[in-house]
């Protein structure tokens, strides 16, 4: 199982990014997927997951602004990060659900938001 | 939102030593408890999940129990390797939430 993002990178605040997370070793379109960030210096903070049917659960700091969304046939996790703030600046980590426990994360991309 | 209270922050403590972290829930999460280790520079893996199984290749003297709503990860012999940030996850309900985290370090 490989998990790698990419995408990252510096933004202005209120502007817009995607992240991108590509699957390899294992069968993408039966699992759900997560999308989790970490601020420097700070703990795990669960942003957002889509189901292997692509249903989709947001956590409230990012509803309405950031957008999960997968791609089966490429093997791809997105993440549509739309009028971002400082507070979004982060490592993002995509990872795979397992029972609801993540068992498998990338190596995660940075995300820095700042004028 | 399902708080996790985790303790302690910070811990040194020696080698071979018995290590025991805590979580506990603000509301009954059932088994839906996992348990990760972030090493410095690292993404998490994960350690425990069910509050009790042992993922994948992970050492056996890592355990993890339940008492209620209190969650326990145990290391029964410390080793140099284990260095890092421990962070407990509840997954019974959206929003998923996560421990604070505990910063273990050798003595």
């Amino acid at each position: 199982v490989q998990l790698v993002e990419s995408g990252g990178g510096l933004v202005q605040p209120g502007k817009s990014l995607k992240l991108s997370c590509s699957a390899s070793g294992f069968t993408f379109s039966s699992y759900g997927m997560h999308w989790i960030r970490q601020a420097p210096g700070k703990g795990l903070d669960w942003v957002a997951y889509i189901s292997s049917s692509s249903g989709t659960v947001y956590a409230d700091a990012v509803k309405g602004r950031f957008t999960i969304s997968r791609d089966n046939a490429k093997n791809t996790l997105y993440l549509q990060l739309n009028s971002l703030k400082s507070e979004d600046t982060a490592i993002y980590y995509c990872a795979r659900s397992s029972g609801r426990a993540l068992d498998y994360w990338g190596q995660g991309v940075m995300v820095t938001v700042s004028s | 939102d399902i708080q996790m209270t985790q303790s302690p922050a910070s811990l040194s403590a020696s080698l071979e030593e018995i290590v025991t972290i805590t979580c506990q829930a603000s509301q009954d999460i059932g088994n839906w408890l996992a348990w990760y280790q972030q090493k410095p520079g690292k993404s998490p893996q994960l350690l425990i999940y069910g509050a009790t199984s042992l993922a994948d290749g992970v050492p056996s003297r890592f355990s993890g129990s339940r008492s209620g709503t209190q969650y326990s990860l145990k290391i029964s012999r410390l080793q140099v390797e284990d260095i890092g940030i421990y962070y407990c996850q509840q997954a019974s309900s959206a929003p998923l939430t996560f421990g604070s985290g505990t910063k273990l370090e050798i003595k």
